[in-house]
């Protein structure tokens, strides 16, 4: 079975610019996480999509927005890129929206802001 | 306070030592607990849910206190490749119906020769 994939797996970019990160649940996962995990920190939850709807927010600006497409896959989209942005990025999937469902991690995007 | 706390560590054990970790939650209507392990520039990858009445799998040993809002791993037979972040988390509903994930910061593990 192919776990959750994420793309690209690497991204650079200079302030204020936009970037867009992918992300393919497991097959016949229903819900898309994402988290946002700076250096020595453990991952802060950003968003959560099912059956395309957002079901829920994190503490994180207007500039950061997501969406979920009709075959459960989903992009986050990161406007006006500060350099305090630079991070890992995870995406999470899981069968359902609710709370004792296993979320499962794909490998990330690494954005570095320059 | 931090919705949940670990103590970071480094544990630098032997290996073949049982080790154990501690971690406290803040929301007590938290509905579910997790330990996730987390190597270095990896993606976290669950180790283990965790139910109040305990749950065994292997050399691992979670187990859930409610009332003290307190969770703990122990690792037992500690192996070179434990060497890893274990990372504390709890889930709860958010109002819109959805649920999150709160994690703490991590302890870091050294299993030695």
């Amino acid at each position: 079975d192919t776990g959750v994939t994420q793309s690209p797996t690497h991204l650079i970019k200079t302030r204020g610019q936009q970037v867009t990160l992918r992300c393919s649940p497991i097959s016949g996962h229903k819900s898309v996480s994402w988290y946002q995990q700076v250096l020595g920190q453990g991952p802060q939850f950003i968003f959560q999509y099912y059956e395309k709807e957002e079901r829920g927010r994190g503490n994180f600006p207007d500039r950061f927005s997501a969406r979920q497409f009709p075959n459960y896959s989903s992009e986050l989209n990161v406007n006006a890129l500060l350099l305090g942005d630079s991070a890992l990025y995870l995406c999470a999937s899981s069968l359902r929206d609710r709370a004792g469902y296993e979320q499962y991690f794909g490998p990330g995007t690494r954005l570095t802001v320059t | 306070r931090k919705e949940v706390e670990q103590d970071p560590g480094p544990f630098n054990v032997p290996e073949g030592a049982t080790v154990a970790f501690n971690c406290t939650y803040s929301n007590s209507a938290s509905q579910s607990f997790f330990w996730y392990r987390q190597d270095c520039r990896k993606e976290p990858k669950l180790l283990m849910s965790v139910y109040s009445s305990g749950n065994e799998d292997g050399r691992f040993t979670a187990q859930l206190n409610r009332a003290s809002q307190y969770i703990s791993l122990l690792i037992r037979d500690s192996k070179l490749s434990d060497s890893a972040t274990y990372l504390c988390v709890v889930n709860g509903e958010l109002t819109g119906g959805g649920n999150k994930l709160t994690f703490g910061t991590g302890t870091q593990l050294k299993v030695e020769l």
